[in-house]
């Protein structure tokens, strides 16, 4: 049961465009979210996160919206730069897993930007 | 800044032998995380642990066992290896365990079981 679901294993943007990656979560319960960014044998790192109280959440060129209705994320990179193309990790967390911060990753969506 | 350093970064082993991953982290972090990414998924959790002496079971708990006696460190021990546990396997740690999200990873070690 994939309670975070990441659609497209792929995404391709020309340097400069907007990127988008698109997340879907299941359990209404999760109530705070995050993504990460992870390069070729490295370990995935934070990008930026949002909680549900929020709907926008906004740290440079990465932006995150959040569609609690829809149950619904996405990131927004804009402008798109070479150094972008790695894979792209949503992860959802709440209270009721009982604490200890533990997330519940999507499969991820490897994005490439071409020159 | 050395953060979290897992050791080693690649092993082979047979089925049914038993091997142990070292995890340390120098931030002085309460928790600490296994996770294993199979090929094509998101991560999963094993174990956590919220401090010294305390662990707990994450989703994909069987085959393994850890232990945690000082903040520093959390060994993953894998007991009778099997080929399903052909995996890249991650420690993370973080400050806290309400949402500030933020868990930083080691880079991985990558194991696999003939």
């Amino acid at each position: 049961d994939q309670q975070v679901k990441q659609n497209s294993p792929s995404l391709s943007v020309q340097e400069g465009r907007i990127s988008i990656l698109n997340c879907d979560y299941t359990n209404s319960m999760f109530d705070y979210f995050l993504w990460y960014k992870k390069y070729p044998a490295e370990g995935p790192t934070f990008l930026i996160s949002i909680s549900s109280i929020k709907d926008k959440n906004e740290d440079g060129r990465f932006t995150v919206f959040l569609n609690k209705s829809a149950k619904h994320l996405s990131l927004h990179i804009v402008p798109s730069q070479p150094g972008d193309s790695a894979v792209y990790f949503c992860a959802a967390t709440g209270a009721f897993t009982g604490g200890g911060n533990k997330l519940t990753f999507g499969t991820g969506t490897q994005l490439k930007v071409e020159l | 800044n050395a953060g979290v350093t897992q050791t080693p970064k690649f092993r082979i082993l047979k089925i049914g032998q038993s091997m142990t991953l070292q995890c340390a982290q120098d931030m002085n972090h309460n928790y600490m995380y296994w996770y294993r990414q199979d090929p094509g998924m998101g991560l999963k959790l094993i174990y956590y642990s919220v401090g010294a002496g305390i662990t707990d079971k994450g989703e994909v708990p069987n085959g393994y066992n850890v232990s945690r006696s000082t903040t520093e460190d959390f060994p993953l021990r894998l007991e009778l290896a099997a080929p399903s546990q052909t995996s890249v396997y991650f420690c993370a740690s973080s400050y806290g365990g309400g949402n500030t999200g933020e868990l930083f990873f080691g880079e991985g070690s990558r194991l696999t079981v003939l």
